[in-house]
């Protein structure tokens, strides 16, 4: 089982700054990563998918990038809506596995 | 609009059978899409249990052997049953969607906790 392991597990910044988030996978799971956004008490929301692609209706201020074992989720101007948990996923192996999280938190 | 919506008991005794249905309005399921159940508890983070496909094939993951995951299309619903549960099963349970077997979820029900305790 790859196992993804995303760090900071905290982040402190501030509403305009930059967010980098970085997920590590064991194993290369080539491009086939996504990235969620949860905040509490919601559902996960997928926000990136095939580790740069954007979903629906996702603000361009998310981007992701990445390929094989290392892969990061930027947040170029945090808004206030945006601190919350992420987390990334594998689809590449069976079974599809998820890091622990980051929490980004208003500083 | 396409939503899913889980539903079930909310507290079940440890060594009995959890039971939870997810109803999917505005899709038709028996039509395409993986249709999944995930899984978050403090300890564990989000862990996916398993997926069917519209045509009724499965995909379980490390729960495998306690867990069946099965699809009413009659009713638009497909529901998930985890046996012999224990403490360690405690846990907010979403349904959700995928387009692959080993898919991104890219719709989600709003969860149901679902406590195992005596």
């Amino acid at each position: 089982e790859i196992v993804l392991t995303q760090s900071p597990a905290t982040l402190s910044l501030s509403p305009g700054e930059r967010a980098t988030l970085s997920c590590r996978a064991s194993q290369s799971v080539s491009s086939y990563l996504a990235w969620y956004q949860q905040k509490p008490g919601q559902t996960p929301r997928l926000l990136i998918y095939d580790a740069s692609k954007r979903a629906t209706g996702i603000p361009a201020r998310f981007s992701g990038s990445g390929s094989g074992t290392d892969f990061t989720l930027t947040i170029s101007s945090l808004e206030p809506e945006d601190f919350a948990v992420y987390y990334c996923q594998q689809r590449s192996n069976w079974p599809g596995t998820f890091g622990q999280g980051t929490k980004l938190e208003i500083k | 609009q396409v939503q899913l919506q889980e539903s079930g008991p909310g507290l079940v005794k440890p060594s009995e059978t959890l039971s939870l249905t997810c109803s999917v309005s505005g899709y038709s399921i028996s039509t395409d899409y993986y249709w999944g159940w995930i899984r978050q508890s403090p300890g564990k983070g989000l862990e996916w249990i398993g997926s069917i496909y519209h045509t009724g094939g499965t995909n379980i993951t490390s729960l495998k052997g306690r867990v069946t995951i099965s699809i009413d299309s009659s009713k638009n619903q497909f529901s998930l049953k985890l046996t012999s549960v224990t403490a360690a099963d405690t846990a907010v349970f979403y349904c959700a969607r995928s387009r692959s077997s080993i898919g991104y979820f890219d719709l989600w029900g709003r969860g149901t906790l679902v406590t195992v305790s005596s």
